[in-house]
């Protein structure tokens, strides 16, 4: 069974532009959660997703959001970029809600220069 | 209060040696999920063993075994015969229920291990 997959891998933007990443779950998962990891503040929840509702939210601005599609695939997107956004994002999807153990992707390294 | 705490930042082994990882967590949710995670330098996240609040034994997965003591809010992983392989970032996660729903899964700053030949 493939894994979950995230597009793209690398990403370098400038300032003030804005950034769509992709996760496709685990064929079968429904559930599938963001996040940010950066030296400074290591990983930090974003977002999560099950079944296209968005079920917990991290303490993010306005300029991070999500979806997740009738596919279970999800995007987030960041708009307005920040030098502090720079970070690996990862997704990861699990079978069900709850404390079911999720699995990553390589996740994307953005760069905003 | 930090929900989940790993003390230590970085650690070595010998090789061929077991080494222990800590982890401590804060819950006053009865149902909750513990997790341990590997990052090697390449990035991805790999899931190595989970232990549910209410399960009875401690959760083995090969080499991997999590000591968990409840009452003491600890979750060690014991990594038995280490191997040059398992040098990586480790993390300590944990999931908390609570009525009906679920809240996000809150990571520790991870141990960085390093195995020595």
């Amino acid at each position: 069974k493939a894994g979950v997959t995230q597009t793209p891998r690398y990403l370098i933007k400038t300032r003030g532009q804005q950034v769509t990443l992709s996760c496709s779950p685990i064929s079968g998962h429904r559930s599938v959660s963001w996040y940010q990891q950066t030296p400074g503040q290591g990983l930090q929840f974003l977002f999560e997703y099950f079944s296209e509702t968005q079920r917990n939210k991290g303490n993010f601005p306005g300029r991070f959001s999500g979806r997740q599609f009738s596919n279970s695939r999800s995007e987030m997107n960041v708009s307005t970029l920040e030098l502090g956004d720079s970070a690996l994002y990862l997704c990861a999807s699990s079978l069900r809600e709850g404390p079911d153990t999720q699995y990553f992707g390589p996740g994307t390294r953005l760069t905003v220069l | 209060a930090q929900k989940i705490t790993q003390t230590q930042p970085g650690m070595f082994v010998q090789e061929k040696e077991a080494v222990t990882l800590d982890c401590t967590y804060d819950t006053s949710d009865p149902s909750y999920g513990l997790f341990w995670y590997k990052q090697p330098s390449s990035g991805e996240m790999i899931f190595l063993i989970y232990q549910g609040s209410y399960d009875q034994q401690n959760a083995t997965e090969g080499r991997y075994s999590l000591n968990f003591q409840k009452a003491r809010k600890s979750a060690n992983l014991v990594i038995s015969a280490s191997q040059l392989g398992d040098s990586a970032m480790y993390f300590c996660a944990m999931r908390e229920g609570r009525d009906g729903g679920y809240q996000k899964v809150t990571f520790g700053t991870g141990t960085k291990l390093q195995v020595i030949p």
